[in-house]
C-alpha cells in the first residue's frame, strides 16, 4: 500500500520569502507524485506532477518540486511567495496503471499562510 | 484543457431528502471518475471509483445504498445522497481521469458543499 506524509500542517511565511512544503511517501513499487493546491471552498488544482524523467519538476505559479527516490521525498518549493499563494497544499501519489489501480493517495495537507 | 465541472456548487436540504450532484468532464472523455468527501480542515477521502458503463467500486465503510453513483456516459457521473442526514454534510469533490495521454492524472471539479438541516 501507499501512504503520504506531510509533516507540516501549517506553514506561515512572509511575503516574498522562499518556502518549502515537505512531502514524504512510502511505497513498495514505483509511484507517480503530484502536488495539488486548494483555495477556500474550491476543488483541487494540479500544480505539478512527476511521472518519470527529470527529477526537478516545474509547475504553475512559480512552484517546483524535486523527486528524491533515496529519501522518498517530493518537496514543493517556491523562491518568493505572494499573498495569493495562501491556500491548502496536498501531496499525493498514485501507482502506474501497469502495477496497480492508479488511485490517488493524499497527504493530510499543509496550510500555507503568506503574511504581508 | 482538462476541465471538470460540478453542479450544484452549494446545496442545502432537509434531513431525509435526496440530493443529486453532477460531475462533468467538459473537454475530454473520462473513462474513470472518482468521488471524494472532505471534512473541514481535513484531507480528501476517496468514497468510490466509477468506470463508464459499469458499477462503482466503493471504499470500505462507504454505504453503496446511501451514496448512489451512476457513470452513464464518458462525460457525466452523478452522486446521489439518499435520505440525507446532518452527518452527511460535507464538501463533495469529484475528479475525472481520461485514457491515453491524460490517463495518469486526475482532474478535479470545484466541489459541492452539502448542508443537511
Amino acid at each position: 500500500a501507499q501512504s503520504v506524509t506531510q509533516l507540516d500542517s501549517q506553514v506561515p511565511v512572509f511575503e516574498e520569502a522562499p518556502v518549502e512544503l515537505r512531502c514524504n511517501y512510502s511505497s513498495s513499487v514505483s509511484v507517480y507524485l503530484f502536488w495539488y493546491v486548494q483555495y477556500p471552498n474550491q476543488g483541487l488544482q494540479l500544480l505539478l506532477k512527476y511521472l518519470s524523467g527529470s527529477t526537478l519538476v516545474k509547475g504553475i505559479n512559480g512552484f517546483e518540486a524535486e523527486f528524491n527516490k533515496s529519501q522518498t521525498s517530493f518537496h514543493l518549493r517556491k523562491p518568493s511567495v505572494h499573498i495569493s499563494d495562501t491556500a491548502e497544499y496536498f501531496c499525493a501519489v498514485s501507482v502506474p496503471f501497469e502495477t496497480g489501480a492508479n488511485n490517488l493517495f493524499f497527504g493530510t495537507g499543509t496550510r500555507l499562510t503568506v503574511i504581508p | 484543457g482538462a476541465v471538470v465541472s460540478q453542479h450544484p456548487s452549494r446545496v442545502i436540504c432537509k434531513s431525509g431528502t435526496s440530493v443529486k450532484i453532477e460531475c462533468r468532464s467538459l473537454d475530454f472523455q473520462a473513462t474513470t471518475m472518482f468521488w471524494y468527501r472532505q471534512f473541514p480542515k481535513q484531507s480528501l477521502m476517496l468514497m468510490a471509483t466509477s468506470n463508464e458503463g459499469s458499477k462503482a467500486t466503493y471504499e470500505q465503510g462507504v454505504e453503496k445504498d446511501k451514496f448512489l453513483i451512476n457513470h452513464a456516459s464518458l462525460t457525466l457521473s452523478t452522486l446521489t445522497v439518499t435520505s440525507a442526514h446532518p452527518e452527511d454534510s460535507s464538501f463533495y469533490i469529484c475528479s475525472a481521469r481520461s485514457f491515453g495521454g491524460l490517463a495518469d492524472t486526475q482532474y478535479f471539479g470545484p466541489g459541492t458543499r452539502l448542508t443537511v438541516l
